[in-house]
């Protein structure tokens, strides 16, 4: 499975978009990027998953580049409640019932 | 329709004892993974059921073992507990309706079960 690179922490204001960026280098053809948000105490809730380009739903945007050796979340206007560890996921979610490998993710803090 | 459930919510057991959790996937799902969580990292593989069988597993030793049963329901075992097994353990659902290329699937996670080890 592909290693994935995140920043260990990020810090923003409520209101303002915040982008955490994922590094893949070693992405496979078959491989889709996806994130989850996890709360504390709380197992990891699926935000978004994308192949290329651009994926958005009611909650955020996914923007992949062409080579998709990174990518990168989005989250508009957000608030405390979006206070939470972001997990960025690459793999193939259609061979073999594959099991998620998780890194360390991304600690948010969003301030009032 | 209730989502992954997992009982006991919290568990304080003593080094050598014998611990069974259990989960229930969410409802049209098939496949149970277990995730052990340390503080402060991120969710580990244990390993995964469907049919009734083991099918993949990480890389955590035989203390830990598992059982699926007919209504996909699953236990997670460890047993001779030591102080490193103390974690959030995690059950996730999935379901697989096919092979086709670029399905995209998703995995539900229950609220996990926080176990000491003292």
């Amino acid at each position: 499975l592909a290693k994935t690179t995140q920043p260990i922490s990020m810090d923003s204001y409520e209101g303002q978009e915040v982008n955490i960026t994922c590094s893949h280098n070693n992405i496979a053809t078959n491989d889709y990027i996806t994130w989850y948000q996890q709360f504390p105490s709380q197992g990891p809730r699926f935000i978004i998953q994308g192949y290329k380009t651009k994926v958005t739903n009611e909650v955020a945007s996914l923007f992949i580049p062409a080579d998709r050796k990174s990518s990168t979340l989005s989250l508009p206007r957000v608030s405390l409640s979006d206070t939470a560890v972001y997990y960025c996921l690459v793999g193939d979610p259609v061979a073999g019932r594959r099991a998620l490998t998780f890194g360390s993710g991304t600690r948010l803090q969003v301030q009032p | 329709d209730a989502g992954v459930t997992q009982s006991p919510t919290h568990l304080i057991k003593t080094r050598g004892q014998q611990v069974t959790l259990r989960c229930s996937p969410k409802s049209g799902h098939d496949t149970v993974s277990w995730y052990q969580q340390a503080l402060g990292q991120g969710p580990q593989f244990i390993f995964q059921y469907y049919e009734e069988e083991e099918r993949q597993r990480g890389n955590f030793p035989d203390r830990f073992s598992g059982h699926q049963f007919p209504n996909y329901s699953s236990e997670l075992n460890v047993n001779a507990l030591l102080l490193g097994d103390s974690a959030l353990y995690l059950c996730a659902s999935s379901f697989f309706p096919s092979l086709r290329q670029g399905a995209s699937t998703e995995a539900f996670f229950g609220q996990g079960t926080r176990l000491t080890v003292v």
